[in-house]
């Protein structure tokens, strides 16, 4: 099992530039979540989806974060246009579903920083 | 209020102690109490999962939980410097998991 994959690992650019985050969840597993984290605020849940489905886009900050599901092994996370205080760590994470007790299995993380 | 609180630390114990951390969730309906580790600039981890009241132990690692209390913690005995982290108590309501904003240990050689 090769756990979640997410890239790119680093990302660094420039305000107003688009970034796209990448995440393959854990083969088998229905759900896939996107966190953000900071010093600051610690683990924020943006936005998540059960069967490619989103589920509860609440967390999204504005607008200018858009994500997607388009089939059972890929999601993005698009932040247009990306502003200094989007800098964090993204984490995306993944679950079984219909197992309660199913944990959270986290990819490595991108973290982004926008100059 | 919180879903998940914990005290955030920082915590220090010297090596070889018991480390305890505390965590409490407000939602009675919560099925599922995780606790993960991370070390600065990684991923969270999980190290401890637990269904039931009592304890559960794995190792040096031994969590607890009390639902009648919404309590759950997680003992490290012999504590080492390589647990030095900051460790997230996660908990499960339904589809959504809710975490706390983690506490931060330090094991002292």
């Amino acid at each position: 099992d090769a756990g979640v994959i997410q890239s790119p690992r680093h990302e660094v650019t420039e305000m107003g530039q688009e970034v796209t985050l990448r995440c393959k969840p854990i083969s088998g597993h229905d759900y896939l979540f996107w966190y953000r984290q900071t010093m600051m605020r610690g683990l924020e849940l943006l936005i998540y989806f059960n069967n490619n489905v989103p589920i509860d886009d609440s967390g999204m900050p504005e607008d200018r974060f858009s994500a997607k599901m388009p089939n059972a092994s890929f999601s993005t996370l698009k932040i247009q246009p990306s502003e200094p205080r989007d800098s964090a760590v993204y984490f995306c994470a993944s679950s079984s579903r219909d197992r309660h007790n199913s944990p959270l299995h986290f990819g490595n993380g991108t973290r982004l920083t926008v100059t | 209020q919180k879903e998940v609180e914990q005290n955030s630390g920082p915590l220090s114990v010297p090596e070889g102690a018991i480390a305890s951390l505390n965590c409490t969730y407000s939602d009675r309906g919560s099925q599922s109490f995780f606790w993960y580790r991370q070390y600065s600039g990684k991923s969270p981890e999980l190290i401890m999962s637990i269904y039931s009241n009592g304890d559960k132990e794995d190792g040096r690692f031994t969590a607890q939980l009390n639902k009648a209390s919404q309590y759950v913690s997680l003992l490290i005995r012999d504590s080492q410097p390589s647990d030095s982290a900051t460790y997230l108590c996660a908990v499960r309501t339904g589809n959504q998991f809710y975490f706390g904003t983690g506490t931060s240990l330090t094991v002292i050689p």
